[in-house]
């Protein structure tokens, strides 16, 4: 069993609020993702992350910011939600190194602004 | 720019085996290839993953092509529980390139 969190499961929220989605894991793993995924289609990555500190954007283009204070801890916020946000977000972790490992997915936060 | 390629759905009979073709025909050297599942949009779960060599474990099989570029994932005697999104992923090392995906219908 993968020991990453999500939290909260679902949200629905109103236009320009600000919103923090958090994702915490307990395997001491040092890379972790952010990805967004629209219904019916394919995870697309938003932010990454290499450890403490180290932050990146990933394919898709993302209002969201995220930050790496701690190794278990990776928040994705949103200053101003919008309607366009709408969307369900994954986060996933996996351990340091090349292409042979694999990615631990959380349950997802499915957002939903009015 | 997709890296990979798969049909976007599949029917398979429950107790026959489900094989799930995908193309990554511009896989590099040392990226693998993986194999996930999503079932109603939950987190995605991990089935197998396999650089050239065929890999087996307890969930599948995955069968990858010489040239390797392409792959085929077998679960040898699909149940209802089967059903889902089941994606192809190459594996550069710094990021998983998911597919579109197969959405596996297994009919009692």
């Amino acid at each position: 069993e993968a020991d990453i969190y999500q939290i909260p499961r679902y949200l629905v929220i109103g236009t320009g609020k600000k919103i923090t989605l958090e994702c915490s894991q307990t395997m001491g793993h040092d890379k972790m993702y952010w990805y967004q995924q629209d219904p019916g289609m394919e995870l697309h990555l938003i932010h990454y992350s290499y450890g403490v500190n180290s932050t990146e954007k990933g394919d898709l283009s993302s209002e969201s910011t995220v930050s790496r204070i701690r190794t278990e801890h990776f928040p994705l916020t949103l200053e101003s939600a919008r309607p366009s946000h709408t969307s369900q977000y994954l986060c996933a972790s996996s351990e340091a190194g090349g292409a042979q490992n694999e990615q631990f997915f959380g349950p997802g936060t499915r957002l939903t602004v009015l | 720019d997709a890296k990979t390629t798969q049909p976007p759905s599949m029917d398979c009979a429950e107790g026959r085996a489900a094989n799930l073709p995908c193309n990554h025909s511009t896989i590099s050297g040392n990226e693998y290839v993986y194999w996930y599942r999503q079932i109603h949009s939950q987190g995605p779960q991990y089935i197998i993953h396999g650089l050239k060599n065929n890999e087996t474990n307890e969930m599948a099989s995955l069968i990858i092509t010489e040239d390797r570029k392409s792959s085929t994932l077998i679960l040898p005697h699909a149940t209802l529980r089967d059903t889902a999104v089941y994606y192809c992923i190459v594996n550069t090392g710094n990021q998983f390139y998911f597919g579109t995906g197969t959405s596996l219908t297994v009919i009692p």
